[in-house]
């Protein structure tokens, strides 16, 4: 089976720009997260969405960001406009609430630099 | 402030030797799970530890929660060159679902 898949892998862009992230979660999950990794701060949660509705939104550093998850097999995190501080790697993970201990599955992640 | 607090922040081995790596936090967790990460790609879950004083052992990794569930360790037996990664923990309060995770350990195992 596919595990998390996110697109684009890498992404350079010029501050100012708007940046969309995508992630495509493990079919049948329904627990979808957005993380973002950085050597100062280390890996944050920002967003997790069960079953498309955003539960807690309280990681999203400012109003530029934005995440949205339409269906079930697809969500998106977009910055507008995007800054230089912004840049990360951010993480996709999804999970499934069936089983006690729940296993979150991250995707390779995106890394973005922002100019 | 960093809720979780892993230690040391970087450890460079040989082949063979053994190591600890420490997770503290003044925080009570209902569970505490340990991830190991490699460049390029997204943490993978190794285990979940949630009863005081529990032990886990996964081949030559030994997990342990303590027992007012505010720390926890990862012993590695017999380092290997493939153990060579970034080890993070993650707490949980409540459910599993909010994890907050530290800063990680960076290990490089030389052979």
């Amino acid at each position: 089976d596919a595990g998390v898949i996110q697109s684009p892998r890498h992404e350079v862009t010029e501050m100012g720009q708007e940046v969309t992230l995508r992630c495509k979660p493990i079919s049948g999950h329904d627990y979808l997260f957005w993380y973002r990794q950085t050597m100062m701060r280390g890996l944050e949660l920002l967003i997790y969405f069960n079953n498309n509705v955003p539960i807690d939104d309280s990681g999203m550093p400012e109003d530029r960001f934005s995440a949205k998850m339409p269906n079930a097999s697809f969500s998106t995190l977009k910055i507008q406009p995007s800054e230089p501080r912004d840049s990360a790697v951010y993480f996709c993970a999804s999970s499934f609430s069936g089983r006690t201990q729940e296993t979150q599955y991250f995707g390779p992640g995106t890394r973005l630099l922002v100019l | 402030t960093q809720l979780l607090e892993q230690s040391p922040q970087f450890l460079s081995i040989q082949e063979g030797e053994n190591l600890t790596v420490y997770c503290n936090s003044s925080s009570v967790f209902s569970s505490l799970q340990w991830y190991r990460q490699e460049p390029g790609e997204g943490p993978v879950l190794l285990v979940t530890v949630v009863t005081g004083g529990e032990v886990k052992k996964l081949k030559r990794l030994t997990f342990q929660f303590g027992d007012a569930r505010k720390d926890s360790s990862l012993h590695i037996t017999a380092a290997q060159p493939g153990d060579t990664g970034l080890y993070l923990c993650a707490g949980a309060k409540g459910s599993n679902y909010k994890l907050t995770f530290g800063k990680g350990t960076l290990l490089t195992v030389n052979p």
